[in-house]
């Protein structure tokens, strides 16, 4: 049972572009949602955070869209730049959990930039 | 600042055979938790350690195993290795209580 969904394996965006990427979830005990971001080859890179007190919270190009009700977040980079390409994951993570904080990961979209 | 380390970078390991993969994390961070990375898909979390005691554990058989050490750096051992354990793992460390988990390179594990 998927808890944390990406339904979109890969998306591709112009240069200068917005790239939206989207996540489901279903588990209600989730109350905080990271975004990372990985290159070939390398670990996962943190980019962006939400609580869900929250419903919105930006850092320079990336902002993060949390919808409670409807169990969704979304990336938003504007504008996307070719060293944008990477797989991006999304995770979740129940912080009152006794099982301390553990991560609960999407399946990842692979976002392509064309120059 | 360095950030998490692991060792080593690729392991080439036949069925049965068992394996040591270390990591140590970023200075301060006190908490060290495991993710296995099979390819196409997201981290599937393994076991998370701090103060030296295991905190959570997902859902993987007893041949997987870890410890964390008095300077906080950690080590996950596999058991009788099976085909399936071929995978990037994943170490990560946070601060205790802290919400965010940065990741280390991985190491990744080829079972032939």
């Amino acid at each position: 049972d998927q808890q944390v969904k990406q339904n979109s394996p890969s998306l591709s965006v112009q240069e200068g572009r917005i790239s939206i990427l989207n996540c489901d979830y279903t588990n209600s005990m989730f109350d905080y949602f990271l975004w990372y971001k990985k290159y070939p080859a390398e670990g996962p890179t943190f980019l962006i955070s939400i609580s869900s007190i929250k419903d919105k919270n930006e850092d320079g190009r990336f902002t993060v869209f949390l919808n409670k009700s409807a169990k969704h977040l979304s990336l938003h980079i504007v504008p996307s730049q070719p060293g944008d390409s990477a797989v991006y994951f999304c995770a979740a993570m129940a912080l009152l959990y006794a099982a301390g904080n553990k991560l609960t990961f999407g399946g990842g979209t692979r976002v392509l930039v064309k120059p | 600042d360095a950030g998490v380390t692991q060792s080593p970078t690729h392991l080439i390991k036949t069925r049965g055979q068992q394996v040591t993969l270390r990591c140590s994390p970023i200075s301060g961070h006190k908490s060290v938790s495991w993710y296995q990375q099979v390819l196409g898909q997201g981290p599937q979390f393994i076991f998370q350690y701090y103060e030296k005691e295991e905190r959570g554990r997902g859902n993987f058989p007893d041949r997987f195993s870890a410890r964390q050490f008095p300077n906080y750096s950690s080590e996950l051992n596999v058991n009788a290795l099976l085909l399936g354990d071929s995978a990037l793992y994943l170490c990560a460390s946070s601060l205790v209580g802290g919400e965010t988990q940065y990741f280390g390179p991985g190491t990744r594990l080829l079972v032939l």
